[in-house]
């Protein structure tokens, strides 16, 4: 069964910084696009960033850019979301997701991130 | 970017009866290299994960009960669940995947009435 699990998330203060981690088993991701989808407490689902099978390509929503970097280790079966400069506005459940090409049929089960004072 | 609209924001269906959620996206998801409508169904119960349903618009993932269809083509798609379950109760978000950034819809919550 193809499984992947988020860790990494936790209370930070606005300005600091958090990585995320997202391992996969049950299958390799080094064919998968990989993402990055959050929730805020009580809305919808907000994509914010993914990553090409090899690396090689990296798109973030324009709320992100220049704050957070996405990437992966294939060796290791995982990719991660390095986040800076966090806002309140960051806070939310964060899910890793993944597909061939952009279709994301296998989805962790999210790690909380929260940012606050 | 590609702004989905979803409609109703929820409804409310009898077990048995039909559901159907539309999708209006502000821009053709309609590939003309392949053909093919980027727009993919989710369906989120409380405390999970989002789950997929339906991608290219109308083909329905391995495992999914074939009283889901997604039909449409463009810029307007619907998600039909023909015979409501109470196990449907959920969240059910459209999704573009034609351009970045990927977008959802605002999503659409279906209750039993």
């Amino acid at each position: 069964e193809r499984q992947l699990v988020e860790s990494g998330g936790d209370l930070v203060q606005p300005g600091g910084s958090l990585r995320l981690s997202c391992a996969a088993s049950g299958f390799n991701i080094d064919k998968y696009w990989m993402n990055w989808v959050r929730q805020a407490p009580g809305k919808g689902l907000e994509w914010v960033s993914n990553i090409r099978s090899d690396g090689s390509e990296k798109i973030y929503v324009d709320s992100v850019k220049g704050r957070f970097t996405i990437s992966r280790d294939n060796a290791k079966n995982s990719m991660y979301l390095q986040m800076n400069s966090l806002r309140a506005e960051d806070t939310a459940v964060y899910y890793c997701a993944g597909g061939t090409g952009w279709i994301m049929d296998v989805w962790g089960r999210g790690t909380l991130v929260t940012v606050s004072s | 970017d590609f702004v989905m609209t979803q409609s109703p924001d929820s409804l409310a269906v009898s077990l048995g009866e039909r559901a159907t959620i539309n999708c209006k996206s502000s821009r053709s998801v309609l590939s003309s290299a392949d053909n093919k409508n980027y727009l993919a169904w989710f369906q989120q119960k409380p405390g999970q994960p989002p789950k997929l349903l339906i991608y290219w618009a109308s083909t329905r993932e391995s495992g999914v009960p074939d009283r889901f269809s997604g039909s449409g083509s463009g810029t307007d798609f619907t998600l039909t669940i023909s015979s409501l379950q109470a196990e449907d109760v959920a969240v059910y978000y459209c999704h573009q995947y034609h351009s970045d950034p990927l977008t959802f819809g605002g999503g659409t919550k279906v209750e039993i009435k």
